[in-house]
């Protein structure tokens, strides 16, 4: 039961366009939903995080949104830029009392310039 | 400040073999993760522990897998026999803890091939 989906394995954009990453996750009782990125031969980078109690987080660059209605997170950077070019991975922490969390499969983002 | 550190890198080793990992966290970090990373896939959660306590261990194979947290700080996870199906990279990760949410931050991992 795959309870964080990333449906798109792959993504290429042009440097300056925007990028949309999205996830889909089926588990009610997450309570915050995280972006990582992840470069070759490194460890997951947190990038960004949401609330479900919100509906849209700005950090510069990145954005992320959230409709519970459709359990559906999207991440949006923009501009693009070559050094965005990375695995992006969702995840979903289910409830107050875990730090656990569950990730989807990874997008892997192309940006070229 | 530094990261959260692993040894090794990569470890090649036979099947039936035992293999372990080391993992320092984040200093002040109360809770530290292990997950396992196979290929094309996200990270999938092992063994978290608070301070020394392994609180949540559902997705260790118990049979060939161990983990320790001695004194709160360093970890170990070890298999042993290791199996082909065994071969992925093992990350490990700590967070601050306690109440309210805080980002795990993650070590570079450990890729283990079993031959």
């Amino acid at each position: 039961d795959q309870q964080v989906k990333q449906n798109s394995p792959s993504l290429s954009v042009q440097e300056g366009r925007i990028s949309i990453l999205n996830c889909d996750y089926t588990n009610s009782m997450f309570d915050y939903f995280l972006w990582y990125k992840k470069y070759p031969a490194e460890g997951p980078t947190f990038l960004i995080s949401i609330s479900s109690i919100k509906d849209k987080n700005e950090d510069g660059r990145f954005t992320v949104f959230l409709n519970k209605s459709a359990k559906h997170l999207s991440l949006h950077i923009v501009p693009s830029q070559p050094g965005d070019s990375a695995v992006y991975f969702c995840a979903g922490k289910p409830g107050v009392n875990t730090g656990k969390l569950i990730f989807g499969q990874g997008t892997t983002l192309q940006v070229k310039p | 400040e530094a990261g959260v550190v692993q040894s090794p890198r990569y470890k090649i080793i036979e099947k039936k073999q035992p293999v372990a990992f080391w993992c320092n966290p984040i200093s002040g970090h109360n809770t530290l993760y292990w997950y396992r990373q196979n290929l094309g896939q996200g990270p999938e959660l092992l063994i978290r522990y608070e301070n020394e306590e392994a609180v949540d261990d559902s997705q260790l194979p118990k049979d060939r897998f161990s983990a320790e947290r001695l004194k709160g700080v360093d970890s170990t996870l070890k298999i042993q026999p290791a199996e082909l199906g065994d071969s992925a990279v093992y990350l490990c990760a700590s967070s601050l803890g306690g109440q309210g949410f805080t980002e795990a931050f993650f070590g570079q991992g450990t890729r283990l091939t079993v031959v």
